[in-house]
């Protein structure tokens, strides 16, 4: 069983299209995130979101934006790909609480806008 | 502004030796700190973390150590298995990060036969 989901995991398309990455946990997790690596191989977190709060890292372009349907699913849609927004996107989720948080990583999805 | 560092990109160790792998950060406020395991066209898999009241957490082969005085943490693989061939990050979180995981560049491990 997987515990942290992700599609597609590959994803080729034109500059300008709007497209969206799937993500579902499995893990009964109340709080998911978006990462994304770029070619110079940084994990960089994008969004994080419970059913609270969404928290977006500002240098985030508002092109992209987090849509979760329940808590098990957190999904990204990318408005008018542009080439920089090639790279590997990680979906995450952890459970939140008082104590410090693991998150545990989906496979990637690697998303090449030509 | 790199807040978690991973100084060395690689780092290439015999089988059945110790692999150590180092990681420094340069914000005060980290008070948990988790090493992740990549391979190629996966996922990061978490691996072992640590909590700042602590200067040493073990599970298995794996050990890491925390020094916060100088801002260092460092994980041990003894011995080293050739499964063990990854990319390795070192990750934070604490009181400014809003929880979220800041991340080293990684460490590509090869672990020779």
């Amino acid at each position: 069983d997987t515990a942290v989901s992700q599609t597609p995991k590959y994803l080729v398309t034109q500059m300008g299209n709007d497209k969206s990455i799937k993500c579902e946990q499995n893990l009964g997790h109340d709080t998911m995130y978006w990462y994304k690596q770029d070619s110079k191989k940084f994990l960089k977190i994008m969004f994080s979101y419970n059913n609270k709060e969404l928290i977006i890292n500002e240098t985030v372009p508002n092109r992209f934006s987090p849509k979760s349907p329940d808590k098990a699913h957190l999904n990204l849609h990318i408005n008018s790909l542009e080439l920089g927004d090639s790279a590997v996107y990680f979906c995450a989720s952890s459970r939140r609480g008082d104590g410090p948080e693991t998150q545990y990583f989906g496979p990637g999805t690697r998303l090449l806008v030509l | 502004d790199q807040q978690v560092k991973q100084n060395s990109p690689s780092l290439s160790v015999q089988e059945g030796r110790i692999s150590i792998l180092n990681c420094d950060y340069t914000n005060s406020m980290f008070d948990y700190f988790l090493w992740y395991k990549k391979y190629p066209a996966e996922g990061p898999t978490f691996l072992i973390s640590i909590s700042s009241i602590k200067d040493k957490n073990e599970d298995g082969r794996f050990t890491v150590f925390l020094n916060k005085s100088a801002k260092h943490l460092s994980l041990h693989i003894v011995p080293s298995q050739p499964g063990d061939s990854a990319v390795y990050f070192c990750a934070a979180s604490g009181w400014g990060s809003q929880g979220n995981l800041i991340f080293g560049k990684g460490t590509k491990l090869s672990v020779k036969p």
